[in-house]
């Protein structure tokens, strides 16, 4: 099983572009979350998912979109990249609350 | 809103001793889960250890183990026999227990390993 696969690894962008971070799991957990970590401040939520076709806002959503089309994958788009979104970002899945969360090895984003 | 928090930025240990870092949470639900991660310089994300609150007995993984106490809102990380393998960061984080998806984390704290 490959688990939690996150595209791409490392990214640079443009202020104002757009992009979609990739996620896949092949696990069959019905629970998918959006984090970005930036230093001092540990990993912060930004959008997840109960389900397919379920998504909801996290603690810093503004800016990024996503979608649940299946279970198995969970994309989070960056509508126009600022520099404040740059960060590491990190894909994470779950089958249940006791399981805690298998998380991917993240993206490396920076805006410029 | 349910917060944690990790009062240690950084902490340091002699190779072989034992470390203890320390983590609180604010919370009004009953039903509720705690971690532990590690984060190497690779930057994966591995779960180290979980408590379910329900439970009074301390989990243990090995060398791993926790001091929870639930009244104090206190979920403490005690490193035994540290080895240079255990430098990270480690990060404390809570779920709500239920069909809620929300991982809320700490800020984590350093650990530095000494030869």
């Amino acid at each position: 099983n490959a688990g939690v696969t996150q595209t791409p690894k490392f990214q640079v962008l443009k202020t104002g572009q757009s992009m979609t971070l990739q996620c896949a799991q092949d696990m069959n957990h019905e629970y998918m979350s959006w984090y970005r970590q930036d230093p001092g401040m540990g990993l912060r939520l930004i959008h997840y998912s109960v389900g397919a076709g379920i998504t909801d806002q996290g603690e810093v959503p503004n800016g990024y979109n996503v979608s649940r089309s299946t279970t198995e994958d969970f994309p989070l788009r960056l509508l126009s990249a600022a520099p404040s979104q740059t960060s590491v970002y990190f894909c994470a899945s779950s089958y249940s609350a006791f399981y805690g969360y298998t998380f991917g090895s993240g993206t490396r984003l920076t805006v410029v | 809103a349910q917060t944690v928090t990790q009062s240690q930025p950084e902490m340091s240990v002699q190779e072989a001793e034992t470390v203890t870092l320390s983590c609180t949470y604010d919370t009004s639900e009953s039903d509720y889960y705690l971690f532990w991660y590690k984060q190497p310089p690779s930057r994966q994300m591995i779960l180290v250890i979980r408590q379910e609150a329900y439970k009074q007995q301390n989990a243990t993984e090995n060398r791993f183990s926790v001091n929870f106490q639930k009244a104090a809102k206190s979920f403490s990380l005690k490193i035994s026999d540290s080895q240079l393998g255990d430098a990270a960061m480690y990060f404390c984080a809570y779920r709500r227990g239920g069909a809620t998806n929300k991982l809320i984390f700490g800020t984590g704290t350093l650990l530095a390993v000494q030869p």
